[in-house]
């Protein structure tokens, strides 16, 4: 079955600091997208960045950046210079090729940068 | 990004009407939707597929005749929710897709069932 698994419920980081959001998934699949969502309070589902898995290096957005480890099956997210405008929920997601690309939600991490 | 639309934001019913929630894909064709639900402080379930012009693939557990989709065209899909009970209130996502690595998601409807 393919899973993904976000360990971190809640995290708290300071304005300007750097935070990490993990997140570990399981597949049989050698070539795949992975996917970090944003949903800040107003619900929307905002895509933050993707990684395709046969590009060894790793994806990077502005201020977003991952640290994509493909044997360890590993995805995790590293937001530079915390604004407040990051506070959301951010959810890993993966589309698996076997379920029709369907995506596959991680239960999600609670962002909350504080001034 | 491409945008997905989705009508109405927020819908308050009396028990035992049914609700259609209407999702569009604006500036792109999408083949195939998807329909989310998301309880408070938890990750978005799927509820089904939406494809056009074929019937749609529920997720198990999702009773078919409670919630009704139809893809009436590359731009369009529906879900009915009919004879809505308290419990059916949610907040319902709907999404669309773009390529296979592309999935464009909708702003949600708030569904409240009085």
């Amino acid at each position: 079955a393919q899973t993904v698994t976000q360990s971190q419920p809640e995290m708290s980081v300071q304005e300007a600091e750097t935070v990490t959001l993990s997140c570990t998934y399981d597949t049989s699949e050698s070539n795949y997208y992975l996917f970090w969502y944003k949903q800040p309070p107003s619900r929307q589902m905002i895509l933050v960045i993707r990684q395709e898995a046969y590009k060894q290096q790793n994806a990077t957005e502005n201020r977003f950046s991952v640290n994509f480890q493909k044997a360890a099956k590993s995805f995790s997210l590293k937001i530079s210079d915390s604004q407040l405008g990051d506070t959301a929920m951010y959810f890993c997601a993966f589309p698996p090729r076997s379920s029709n690309y369907k995506l596959t939600f991680g239960k999600g991490t609670l962002l909350t940068v504080n001034p | 990004g491409a945008v997905v639309s989705q009508h109405p934001s927020r819908v308050i019913c009396k028990s035992g009407t049914s609700v259609k929630i209407e999702c569009r894909s604006l500036d792109f064709q999408a083949t195939t939707m998807f329909w989310y639900r998301q309880f408070p402080k938890q990750s978005l379930m799927l509820m089904a597929t939406s494809n056009e012009g074929s019937k749609a693939t529920y997720e198990q557990g999702v009773e078919k005749d409670k919630f009704l989709i139809n893809h009436a065209s590359l731009t369009l899909s529906t879900l009915t929710v009919t004879s809505a009970h308290p419990e059916d209130s949610s907040f319902y996502i709907c999404s669309a897709l773009r390529s296979y690595n592309e999935q464009f998601f909708g702003p949600g409807t708030r569904l409240t069932v009085l």
